[in-house]
């Protein structure tokens, strides 16, 4: 049971080019969510998701495009990058929005 | 919009002290209240989960208070010890199945 685990783990872009990062996780949670962390800030919501087949925008989706084709499998695009997404992106899933379990993060750098 | 602000930002004492981390929201139509520890480099681990109707939780060593009236909640961490040093991030769960996490306080446990 690995739990909630995140792709790649590191990554440097130059601005314009696209990437996607991939989120999975093996307890069957029906929602997903995409958060980033700033330097001295909390985690925001870029984007979730309640099921196959759903998303929703949250706080700052701006930039971001997801899709949730598989229970198991929630990924985010970013169709042209830009240094101001330079962050640390966390997934996290759950049965209720109550709990959520929170992957390792990726540490996105955008040059 | 709901603001989470957390107070100290980063906090430095010696092993064995009991301390108190504070978290304050806008609005008190929460329905419930976390603390997570990040760890460097590591994804969210939840500590306790308060819920609206609730005063407080309790584990081990961690006791966390939710005063929704004051918007305001407390983290205490008795006996402290170098383990514990660790960044604690508070998230409120509101309306749309959102956690809107505050900016974290980073502890460091002397030995």
């Amino acid at each position: 049971n690995a739990g909630v685990t995140q792709t790649p783990k590191f990554r440097v872009l130059k601005t314009g080019q696209s990437m996607t990062l991939l989120c999975a996780q093996d307890m069957n949670h029906e929602y997903m969510y995409w958060y980033r962390q700033d330097p001295g800030m909390g985690l925001r919501l870029i984007h979730y998701s309640v099921g196959e087949g759903t998303t929703a925008k949250g706080e700052v989706p701006d930039g971001y495009n997801v899709s949730r084709l598989k229970k198991q499998n929630f990924l985010l695009g970013l169709e042209s990058a830009a240094p101001s997404q330079t962050s640390v992106y966390f997934c996290a899933s759950s049965t209720t929005p109550d709990t959520q379990y929170f992957g390792p993060g990726t540490r996105l750098t955008v040059l | 919009k709901q603001e989470v602000t957390q107070i100290p930002a980063a906090l430095s004492v010696p092993e064995g002290e009991n301390l108190v981390l504070n978290c304050s929201f806008t609005d008190s139509a929460i329905y419930n209240l976390q603390w997570f520890r990040q760890d460097p480099g590591k994804g969210l681990t939840s500590l306790l989960l308060i819920q609206s109707s609730q005063r407080e939780q309790t584990s081990g060593r961690l006791n966390a208070s939710l005063d929704k009236s004051s918007g305001r909640s407390t983290l205490y961490i008795a006996a402290s010890q170098p383990g514990d040093s660790a960044t604690y991030l508070c998230a409120v769960g509101g309306a749309g199945n959102m956690l809107t996490f505050g900016g974290g306080t980073r502890l460091m446990v002397k030995p």
